[in-house]
């Protein structure tokens, strides 16, 4: 079946640096990748969406400047925390799509848990 | 925007059945899923049922979809231990691309 892999699933930054998480699909290729976050003990919420070779769209209240999305080929999207800070330490997961099949087509990635110290 | 709810914590012993309820409140939604989060982990998706069914079952799993009440549950048979997890119910409008997901719920197996 469809995989998605996130990378890196765990990592601790100092405030002010940036980190750049990594969303690819292994075995298929993903026009449209999405971006969520989970804050802890709550759902996930839908921050943008990234289409391949076009800007990506974001939800409203997320700063596309802060949150900054790449989504340069067909199975690798990436989203760069810029310059962050304690309160963006969560949850991020990414999903893909294999195309316009319905939303049993899509696929989460594992995960990546971002602390800012 | 759409409001999707979920009891947070449910608690069973090994062996009996789990029902999680979800409701959701936009009736135009297409499909209707369940997903389950282990600790630490991404999603995986369960099963899903399109919007004109009112049932799906899967092996341990029975989905029952009831539109007029916006209610949606996901039964667990012969729950076991491995079973323990945050159960999220989601649902997706018109456009697939974007899904709104429940708060979760919290499934404790005891032993």
């Amino acid at each position: 079946g469809a995989v998605v892999s996130q990378h890196p699933s765990r990592v601790i930054c100092k405030s002010g640096t940036s980190v750049k998480i990594e969303c690819r699909s292994l075995d298929f290729q993903a026009t449209t990748m999405f971006w969520y976050r989970q804050f802890p003990k709550q759902s996930l919420m839908l921050m943008a969406t990234s289409n391949e070779g076009s800007k990506a769209t974001y939800e409203q209240g997320v700063e596309k400047d802060k949150f900054l999305i790449n989504h340069a080929s067909l199975t690798l999207s990436t989203l760069t925390v810029t310059s962050a800070h304690p309160e963006d330490s969560s949850f991020y997961i990414c999903s893909a799509t294999v195309g316009a099949s319905g939303g049993y087509g899509y696929t989460f990635g594992s995960g990546t848990r971002l602390t800012v110290v | 925007g759409e409001d999707v709810e979920q009891s947070l914590f449910l608690s069973v012993r090994e062996g009996d059945s789990s029902v999680i309820n979800c409701t959701y409140t936009d009736s135009s939604s297409t499909y209707l899923y369940w997903y389950k989060q282990e600790p630490g982990a991404g999603l995986q998706l369960l099963t899903y049922i399109f919007s004109n069914m009112d049932m799906k079952q899967d092996q341990r799993l029975t989905v029952l979809l009831n539109k007029k009440d916006k209610h949606l549950s996901l039964r667990i048979a012969d729950t076991q231990t491995g079973d323990s997890a945050i159960y999220f119910c989601a649902e997706s409008i018109n456009n697939f691309n974007k899904f709104y997901f429940g708060s979760g719920t919290k499934l404790n197996v005891k032993p």
